[in-house]
C-alpha cells in the first residue's frame, strides 16, 4: 500500500507569483483534502475534492484553487502569493466508505513567500 | 461555531509520570473526536478516535459531553511519546477536520 506523497518538499516564491503543489493519494482513496498549517498553529482546512469535484471549502479566498484528476491525485494552486501564505501545506486522502474514512496525511510542502 | 481548544502549548513530564493532554470542543450534536500525533520528522497520523474506543500506545481518551472535553491520557509516559498532539473534530457535511493548536509533549528521562 502506497502512502500519500506530496511534491515538492520545499518551495520559495516571491509575492505576486503563482504556485502549484501536488499530492498523490493513498491507494484506494478517492477523496483528497488540503490543509494550511501556519507556524505554531493546527492545520486549517482549505478545501476537499471527491471524484474530481470540490466538496467543501474553508475560509480561504478564491485565489486558492484546486483540481482532482481521474487517478484521484490532486493539485493546489495559489495565485498572487502573499507573505501570509508562507506555511506548511498538507494533503490528506481518505475513502468515503463509512468506517474507513480516516484521513491519511502526506509529509507536506513547506512554502516560503518572500 | 465548531471549535477545538487545546489550552496547553507545552506539557513537560518525566518518564513514568501520568500524562493528560487537554482538549475542549464546541460542537452542536454528537461529535466524533480524534487525536492526531506528529513525531519529530514524521507526518501527522491518527492516534485514536473516540468512536473506536481503542487504547493506542497506552493512550486513551474519553468523550465527556457534559464538560465538552476529550482529554488524552496515559498512566505512564515514555520518552518515545514526545511529540506534537492535535485534537480534532469533523466540521460539517464534508470529512474536513477542525484542529486545535496542538500541545507539545516532552517526556524527560
Amino acid at each position: 500500500e502506497t502512502g500519500v506523497t506530496q511534491s515538492p518538499t520545499h518551495l520559495i516564491k516571491t509575492r505576486g507569483q503563482q504556485v502549484t503543489l501536488r499530492c498523490s493519494s493513498q491507494s484506494g482513496h478517492n477523496t483528497v483534502s488540503w490543509y494550511q498549517q501556519a507556524l505554531g498553529q493546527g492545520p486549517q482546512f482549505i478545501f476537499q475534492y471527491y471524484r474530481e469535484e470540490e466538496n467543501g471549502r474553508g475560509n480561504f479566498p478564491p485565489r486558492f484553487s484546486g483540481l482532482q484528476f481521474p487517478n484521484y491525485s490532486s493539485e493546489l494552486n495559489v495565485n498572487a502569493l502573499e507573505l501570509d501564505d508562507s506555511a506548511l501545506y498538507l494533503c490528506a486522502s481518505s475513502s468515503r466508505t463509512p468506517g474507513t474514512d480516516t484521513q491519511y496525511f502526506g509529509p507536506g510542502t513547506r512554502l516560503t513567500v518572500l | 461555531a465548531q471549535r477545538v481548544t487545546q489550552p496547553e502549548k507545552l506539557l513537560s513530564v518525566f518518564k513514568g509520570a501520568p500524562v493528560e493532554l487537554k482538549c475542549n470542543y464546541s460542537y452542536s450534536g454528537s461529535p466524533e473526536l480524534f487525536w492526531y500525533v506528529q513525531y519529530s520528522r514524521q507526518r501527522l497520523q491518527l492516534l485514536l478516535r473516540h468512536i473506536s474506543r481503542e487504547s493506542i500506545k497506552g493512550f486513551t481518551a474519553d468523550l465527556n459531553k457534559g464538560e465538552t472535553s476529550f482529554h488524552l491520557k496515559k498512566p505512564f509516559a515514555q520518552e518515545e511519546d514526545s511529540a506534537m498532539y492535535y485534537c480534532a473534530l469533523p466540521g460539517g457535511h464534508t470529512d474536513k477536520l477542525i484542529f486545535g493548536t496542538g500541545t507539545r509533549l516532552q517526556v524527560f528521562p
